[in-house]
């Protein structure tokens, strides 16, 4: 069964860019049905999509963070990747990344990655 | 204010019965199926339902999801002490971004 792991710095300082890595195991990355979206959740607060790619390297963004988020793949290594740029402390979450099962009228995410906790401090 | 409206918190005793409404409060959600999430304290989140009223593979048979006009439900019987937790609606706009409901937490009593 598909499996994903972040892995990334736990601590990264006001306005540097935060870069977080996704594996995929257990199942190619480079399949038709499937984007693989970027979910965060401040602490005590709520979800928030972040972005998606396509293996194709199509990407959508969430209104409120384009200009600052960056999302790509490499299906090569069964990756994919965030980049956000001039963190703020609003920033710090546990960053999650998750398949997003999309067909042409409904989508959902599953499974997802256990999570990684980004501290944007000095 | 999120695209999707959830009550911040819903209760139940155990054996009870308790649904969580997600209402839709933008058209451009207004056509799009609704899926659900549950949380538990530092955990991720864990798919529930998909498409409104499919159940993944090993979910529990008490966990069911229903739709009217432009709320989307999530009902759980036989309420279980484990089944306390954080729950979440998701769906996507006309132009393909994922939103989120703002949670509800439920308690059982």
């Amino acid at each position: 069964q598909v499996q994903l792991q972040e892995s990334g710095p736990g601590q990264v300082r006001p306005s540097e860019t935060l870069s977080l890595t996704c594996t995929v195991s257990g199942g190619s990355i480079h399949t038709g049905s499937y984007y693989w979206s970027w979910i965060r959740q401040p602490p005590g607060k709520g979800l928030e999509w972040i972005s998606y790619v396509y293996y194709t390297g199509i990407t959508n963004y969430n209104p409120a963070l384009r200009g600052r988020v960056t999302t790509s793949i490499d299906t090569s290594k069964n990756q994919f990747y965030l980049r956000l740029t001039s963190v703020t402390a609003a920033d710090t979450a546990v960053y999650y990344c998750v398949r997003d099962v999309s067909l042409p009228s409904y989508n959902w995410f599953d499974p997802w990655g256990q999570g990684t906790l980004v501290t944007v401090s000095s | 204010q999120s695209a999707l409206t959830q009550p911040a918190s819903v209760s139940g005793s155990p054996g009870q019965s308790v649904t969580i409404s997600c209402t839709v409060t933008i058209s451009d959600l207004a056509y799009n199926p609704v899926s659900w999430y549950q949380q538990h304290p530092n955990k991720a989140p864990k798919l529930m339902i998909f498409d409104v009223i499919n159940r993944p593979s090993g979910i529990s048979s008490r966990f069911s999801g229903s739709k009217s006009g432009n709320t989307a439900s999530l009902t759980i019987s036989g309420l279980q002490p484990e089944d306390e937790a954080e729950y979440y609606c998701s769906s996507h706009t006309g132009t393909g971004s994922r939103v989120f409901g703002g949670g509800t937490k439920l308690t059982v009593l």
